[in-house]
């Protein structure tokens, strides 16, 4: 498609399920991006890739979070035994890895943990 | 943890009448982008300003950078029903890749 795919759109579970989210960037974008956004903490970075590797993992809050990027497109952001506060919009973007370049975003996934 | 703030957190005014959004950052940058995100849906990127750069229009949009007091402004001139979205300024610093976001305006535009 022209732009950012994430699926769900949305994602309601239960407290200590695993959940895995996908993001299928724009083609020809190398550079893939997670971010968060919840109403206590804003709009947060969580992981950026490269191609498959990340090189930038700073973002991720805890270490039930994880996320993987196959053939340099498709990603999977996981989060195991979820938690309440892990309840947020997850954003994925991608751009060309230029310099200067804008960051496209898909319409995320709410997710919701009862 | 977010970069700063944006100011006005809220702002109503007449359809037609112009916008203006402040954006205040911490540290050096390499470029600004704001975003626009209407309720319910992903970030949609409006304009990139540049840290050597000092003005940018895009349509309607006008955006400024003044370097030296770490801050922005966006305005949305002639505004219409339409522009009613939350807009966010982010920053991209030398080193890394990720943006990071400032709080967001939430602008209503009444018809």
């Amino acid at each position: 498609g022209a732009g950012v795919s994430q699926s769900p759109s949305n994602k309601v579970t239960e407290k200590g399920k695993d959940v895995e989210l996908r993001c299928d960037p724009i083609s020809g974008h190398t550079a893939l991006y997670w971010y968060r956004q919840s109403l206590g903490q804003g709009l947060e970075f969580l992981i950026y890739f490269q191609g498959n590797s990340a090189p930038d993992k700073s973002g991720l809050p805890s270490d039930r979070f994880s996320a993987e990027r196959t053939g340099g497109s498709v990603s999977t952001l996981t989060i195991q035994r979820t938690q309440q506060e892990d309840s947020a919009v997850y954003l994925c973007a991608s751009s060309l890895a230029r310099a200067n370049q804008p960051q496209h975003f898909g319409d995320g996934t709410r997710l919701s943990i009862l | 943890s977010q970069q700063g703030e944006e100011d006005p957190q809220a702002l109503s005014i007449q359809e037609g009448e112009n916008a203006t959004m402040n954006c205040s950052y911490k540290t050096s940058i390499n470029n600004l982008q704001w975003y626009r995100q209407n309720s319910g849906r992903g970030l949609v990127h409006l304009i990139l300003i540049r840290s050597n750069e000092r003005e940018k229009h895009s349509g309607r949009l006008r955006v400024t950078l003044d370097t030296s007091k770490k801050s922005s402004s966006l305005l949305i001139t002639a505004s219409r029903a339409a522009d009613t979205a939350s807009y966010f300024c982010a920053t991209l610093n030398f080193g890394n890749e990720k943006l990071t976001f400032g709080t967001g305006t939430r602008l209503t535009i009444i018809p």
